[in-house]
């Protein structure tokens, strides 16, 4: 099954501790991206990739990193959370020229 | 921000009525998409439209586009109970995508 996987699904933590979010997606996709939801705000893009080991930022990045060694994972980390950061982030990826996403089923993100 | 807008934000109609949800946007785009989504899952593309495209169907979906009014509207006919979710347009402009703020759609039966 064609399917955009992250985890983990929930996560709470504290304020500077580093996380990561996995991302992997099993559909051959160039392009993966990450993006955060907010109430009111829609989604933003925070990182893209355009394939392995090449990354641009979106609208939001700052105070994330991503990296893509591989074609099928895109992880976002998160070296000193704060407490703005909490959302609902989601990983999606796309191929070919129609650009339309798949995505993922979202990680919830409380910082405290 | 290069972030659209939907207009309504939230929408309420019976069962068997036309819902007709609208999208502004800023820059010039190779295509514009419609999500849908459900409470807090993960989005799911409905339709896409190119930039030299009018118009578009898909089922009961219809989505146009007028690219001198920088605008697009989605409709759903013959709505259902089911159709009840948040609706996002999403342009693409190079290689970055721009969301909407989402228009929450809901379907009483």
């Amino acid at each position: 099954e064609a399917q955009v996987t992250q985890n983990p699904r929930y996560l709470i933590t504290v304020t500077g501790k580093k996380l990561t979010v996995t991302c992997s997606q099993n559909m051959n996709h160039e392009y993966m991206s990450w993006y955060r939801q907010d109430p009111g705000l829609g989604l933003r893009q925070i990182y893209y990739s355009m394939n392995v080991e090449v990354t641009d930022k979106g609208d939001v990045p700052e105070g994330y990193k991503v990296s893509r060694k591989e074609k099928r994972n895109f992880p976002l980390i998160l070296e000193s959370p704060s407490p703005n950061q909490t959302s609902l982030y989601f990983c999606a990826s796309t191929g070919g020229g129609a650009r339309e996403q798949y995505f993922g089923p979202g990680t919830r993100l409380t910082v405290t | 921000s290069q972030q659209g807008e939907e207009d309504p934000q939230a929408l309420s109609i019976q069962e068997g009525e036309n819902a007709t949800m609208n999208c502004s946007y800023k820059t010039s785009i190779n295509n514009l998409q419609w999500y849908r989504q459900n409470s807090g899952r993960g989005l799911v593309h409905l339709i896409l439209i190119r930039s030299n495209e009018r118009e578009k169907h898909s089922g009961r979906l219809r989505v146009t586009l007028d690219t001198s009014k920088k605008s697009s509207s989605l409709l759903i006919t013959a709505s259902r109970a089911a159709d009840t979710a948040s609706y996002f347009c999403a342009t693409n402009t190079g290689n970055q995508f721009y969301f909407g703020t989402g228009t929450s759609l809901t379907v009483i039966p």
